[in-house]
């Protein structure tokens, strides 16, 4: 069973960049057909998708954050990661990592990590 | 992008008696809507995927039903454990993958 973990500052100044990692058990990320995502929730609100690394290594970003994006994946840890620059309070959320699998060439979601909450604040 | 629309934002239902969330996407998304739980401060759980294939481990009492734009999620008897959020995502068209804004489902 496939396991994810989140973890990384749980508070960040405005302006800067926010930093976080996945660490993945129970599987490898560089094997089978999987994307390996990261996907945000406000206090309250709904579940916003950030962007996605394939098994690959390629990546796709949600336009709304593409200019301020950046996930990387290492394999020898097993970890994939996620950059985020020019933070404000409206980027306040827990993050979750997560994994999508190929069903028919469509990938839903089906594994969660517990998520991380990181606040911007000074 | 594709918007998902989810009604109602929030319904009230007896245990022991039937709910019908619905979730409309702006345009077609052909069977790629995949439907999430989530209680409070825990992860969403992926229930149905493909419209209406259960995933692994969940009780035949959730049914998925849809393709296109209309799609369904119904649970036949509610137990106290299903009081909670529900999300459809579609996944058909990216970028990006849009959720549904939820519906609180609750006694």
């Amino acid at each position: 069973q496939v396991q994810l973990q989140e973890s990384g500052p749980g508070l960040v100044n405005p302006s800067q960049t926010l930093s976080l990692t996945c660490t993945v058990s129970g599987g490898s990320i560089s094997s089978g057909s999987y994307y390996w995502s990261w996907i945000r929730q406000p206090a309250g609100k709904g579940l916003e998708w950030i962007g996605r690394i394939y098994t690959s290594g390629s990546t796709n970003y949600n336009p709304s954050l593409e200019s301020r994006v950046t996930m990387s994946a290492d394999t020898s840890r097993n970890q994939f990661s996620l950059k985020l620059s020019s933070v404000t309070a409206a980027d306040t959320a827990v993050y979750y990592c997560a994994r999508s699998f190929d069903s028919s060439g469509y990938f839903p979601i089906d594994n969660w990590g517990q998520g991380t909450l990181v606040t911007v604040s000074s | 992008e594709t918007l998902m629309t989810q009604s109602p934002a929030t319904l009230s239902v007896s245990p022991g008696e039937r709910a019908t969330l619905s979730c409309r996407a702006s345009q077609s998304v052909s069977s790629n809507v995949a439907w999430y739980q989530q209680k409070p401060g825990q992860a969403p759980r992926l229930l149905i995927y493909g419209a209406s294939t259960r995933a692994t481990g969940i009780p035949a009492r959730f049914s998925g039903s849809g393709s296109g734009t209309e799609f369904t999620l119904t649970i036949s008897s509610l137990q106290s454990e299903d009081f909670a959020v529900y999300y459809c995502q579609q996944y058909n068209n990216w970028p990006p993958y849009i959720f549904g804004q939820g519906t609180k489902l609750e006694i």
